[in-house]
C-alpha cells in the first residue's frame, strides 16, 4: 500500500543550527503538507503546498520557515536557524486531486538542544 | 477561533465493551469532519471522512456520526480490542485546501 515516507525518524540539532525535514510524498498526490505536534500538544498545521506553491501556510510558520519540491518525489521542511520551542514531532501529509484524505507519513521528531 | 473540542479526554474500557467518543467543532468554512486514530510516537492514521451532507459513516468497527446543524460528531467503537488503545482525534477541514483542524484527541485505553 502506498504511504508517506519521512526522514530522518529522529534528528537532533544545537539551537540556530539549520536542519531540513524530508518526505517523500505518495507519488500520484498533488497535494503536500506540513504538521508539527509539540510533545502533548495537539497536531497544528504549517503549510500546504500545491502546484509548486505556497497554497496556504499558518502564524507558526514565519520567515525561519521554508518548503520546498526540489524533484518530482521529495517535499522539504527547512527551519533555518532552530529555537528550542521548534522542538516537536512533524508530520508530512500528502492528498489526491479534489478534497480527498490526506495521508501522513510517520513523522520526524526534532529536538533542538 | 475555529476550534474542536473533545471529549472525553480520557477513558479506559475492558475488551469487548462498547465506547462513543464526541467532538463539537466551530470551524468556518466547513469542508468535512474526519476521525483519526493515532498511536504514541506515530502518525494519524484516517478512520472516517464525512461531509457536509453525511450523517451516518462506518469503517469496520468505528461508525462516526455528524449533525452538520449541531455542530457535532461522534465515534463509536463497538466490541473493543486491546490494539484499539490509541488516541482518537476528530479534525475538521477549513476550506478546500486540506488545512485541517485537530482536536486534543481521546486517549483510548482498552483493558483486558
Amino acid at each position: 500500500e502506498p504511504e508517506v515516507t519521512q526522514t530522518p525518524s529522529h534528528q537532533v540539532t544545537q539551537m540556530g543550527q539549520e536542519v531540513i525535514l524530508r518526505c517523500v510524498p505518495i507519488s500520484n498526490h498533488l497535494y503536500f503538507y506540513w504538521y508539527r505536534q509539540i510533545l502533548g500538544q495537539k497536531v497544528e498545521f504549517l503549510v500546504s503546498f500545491y502546484n509548486n506553491e505556497i497554497s496556504e501556510k499558518s502564524e507558526i510558520f514565519d520567515d525561519q520557515f521554508s518548503v520546498e519540491r526540489p524533484d518530482g518525489s521529495n517535499f522539504t521542511l527547512k527551519i533555518r536557524s532552530t529555537k528550542l520551542e521548534d522542538s516537536a514531532m512533524y508530520f508530512c501529509a500528502s492528498s489526491g486531486w479534489g478534497n480527498t484524505e490526506a495521508f501522513f507519513g510517520q513523522g520526524t521528531r526534532l529536538t533542538v538542544v | 477561533k475555529n476550534q474542536v473540542e473533545q471529549s472525553p479526554q480520557s477513558l479506559i474500557i475492558l475488551e469487548g465493551k462498547n465506547c462513543t467518543l464526541q467532538c463539537n467543532y466551530t470551524v468556518s468554512p466547513f469542508s468535512n469532519l474526519r476521525w483519526y486514530k493515532q498511536d504514541t510516537g506515530r502518525g494519524p492514521v484516517s478512520l472516517t471522512i464525512m461531509t457536509f451532507s453525511e450523517n451516518t459513516k462506518s469503517n469496520g468497527r468505528y461508525t462516526a456520526t455528524l449533525d452538520a446543524d449541531t455542530k457535532q460528531s461522534s465515534l463509536h467503537i463497538t466490541a473493543s480490542q486491546l490494539s484499539d488503545s490509541a488516541s482518537y482525534i476528530c479534525v475538521v477541514s477549513e476550506g478546500g485546501y486540506n488545512k485541517l483542524i485537530f482536536g486534543a484527541g481521546t486517549r483510548l485505553a482498552v483493558h483486558p
